[in-house]
């Protein structure tokens, strides 16, 4: 079965890091340009960043920029995010989401369960 | 506020037809990217819907139609069920190299 499953997320004070990661099975992970996206409480979709197959190519959104970092094991099948400096503003679930095919506008086609991180004092 | 623009809710009784529209701009969907749909139950991670403006992944029931033109398109679901109540989320894809998502759109079964 095709499945990505997240963990990492917690209570985290502001200014504090966490680092999220993604573990994917029944696909050749390698093969697959991968992306975070985060939905906070009660709010839409958020798109957070962007990694190639081969981690050669990140994109990060604004919002996220300079602060957190995207990144890839391909022999452990894992995708990670590294955030630091965290705000408020940053609470939310975690979703990592799998490019469908090889173009930079292909669907997300499969999506983990999500994890949720909590910036509170 | 979203870069690309869908009503916050629309809504629909059984057995009818409701569009949720999605408008972007010259640098996004008119720029020729592809725009993609989701479906988000309640307490669920999205589940892609549409791709590739018009295309139905298998086992997407063929009441929901995606099309494309201009810098907008649309999404339509057709005999409405109590099952289609959720929010739906367009995506696309920017020319600052972005990926977007629409603000969503709840739709309610009547």
């Amino acid at each position: 079965e095709v499945q990505l499953v997240e963990s990492g997320g917690g209570l985290v004070q502001p200014g504090g890091s966490l680092r999220l990661s993604c573990a994917a099975s029944g696909f050749t992970f390698s093969s697959y340009e991968m992306n975070w996206v985060r939905q906070a409480p009660g709010k839409g979709l958020e798109w957070v960043s962007y990694i190639s197959s081969s981690g050669s190519t990140i994109y990060y959104a604004d919002s996220v920029k300079g602060r957190f970092t995207i990144s890839r094991d391909n022999a452990k099948n894992s995708l990670y995010l590294q955030m630091n400096s965290l705000r408020a503003e940053d609470t939310a679930v975690y979703y990592c989401a799998r490019v469908s095919g090889s173009y930079l506008d292909d669907a997300f086609d499969i999506w983990g369960q999500g994890t949720m991180v909590t910036v509170s004092s | 506020q979203s870069v690309l623009t869908q009503p916050p809710s629309v809504s629909g009784a059984p057995g009818q037809r409701v569009t949720i529209s999605c408008t972007g701009s010259s640098s996004n969907i008119g720029a020729g990217y592809d725009v993609h749909w989701y479906q988000q139950l309640p307490g669920t991670a999205p589940k892609l819907l549409i791709y590739g403006n018009s295309n139905r992944p298998s086992g997407v029931p063929d009441r929901f139609s995606g099309s494309k033109s201009g810098t907008s398109a649309s999404l339509a679901i057709t005999g409405l069920q109590a099952e289609d109540e959720a929010d739906y989320y367009c995506q696309s894809y920017d020319s600052s190299l972005s990926a977007l998502f629409g603000g969503g759109t709840k739709l309610t079964v009547l």
